[in-house]
């Protein structure tokens, strides 16, 4: 199982430009989630989704937006993006509660 | 809000000494905690868990402490090595796939 993978690894945009972050897992999980990490900080959630077609907010949505349209798949989308969005982006799945996370996205906007 | 948090951002220690990391959370309902383990540029890392009906759980070279009285974990570390370097996170839930409440984390630095 290659588990939770992201891609890209790094990536850096300009003030309004959009992008979407890859996320897909291979443990045929049904929670998703979506985090992002601020230097020095915890991981704050973003998105989450319990399903194929159902996706909620998390605690930091504003500016973001998923869809979940098969059970391996989970892309992140941000449009018109800004400077505060430049942070490290992780991807989770989880079974029951014991979340998986990928590698990680590193963003910056300028 | 519901809030989970560390106690020290930054813990030194010698190599061979045992760690404690100490986590305190805000939700009586929280039932399950996880400590995570975050190397520099990675994702974070699954250790140990451990669910409310429980005071401790053990793995190998780690132990969680759980007491719900003071809404209180800790993460101790056997014989720390200098592999044991990373940022340490503990986070809680209180429903199953739920949303993970996360702490800032603590920063360990092994002295060879």
């Amino acid at each position: 199982n290659a588990g939770v993978t992201q891609t890209p690894k790094f990536r850096i945009l300009k003030i309004g430009q959009s992008m979407t972050l890859q996320c897909t897992q291979d443990m045929n999980h049904n929670y998703m989630y979506w985090y992002r990490q601020d230097p020095g900080m915890g991981l704050k959630l973003i998105y989450y989704s319990v399903g194929a077609g159902i996706t909620d907010k998390g605690e930091v949505p504003n500016g973001y937006n998923v869809s979940r349209s098969t059970t391996e798949d989970f892309p992140l989308r941000l449009e018109l993006a800004a400077p505060s969005q430049t942070s490290v982006y992780f991807c989770a799945s989880s079974y029951a509660d014991t979340q998986y996370f990928g590698p990680g996205t590193r963003l910056t906007v300028l | 809000g519901e809030s989970v948090g560390l106690h020290l951002p930054t813990l030194s220690v010698q190599e061979g000494d045992n760690s404690i990391i100490n986590c305190a959370y805000s939700n009586s309902a929280s039932d399950y905690f996880i400590w995570y383990k975050q190397e520099s540029g990675k994702g974070p890392q699954f250790i140990i868990d451990i669910r409310s009906n429980m005071d401790k759980r053990q793995g190998q070279r780690v132990t969680v402490l759980l007491n719900k009285t003071v809404k209180h974990l800790s993460l101790q570390i056997a014989a720390t090595q200098p592999g044991d370097s990373a940022v340490y996170f503990c986070a809680g839930t209180y429903n199953q796939g739920g949303k993970l409440i996360f702490g800032q984390g603590t920063e360990l630095s092994v002295k060879p």
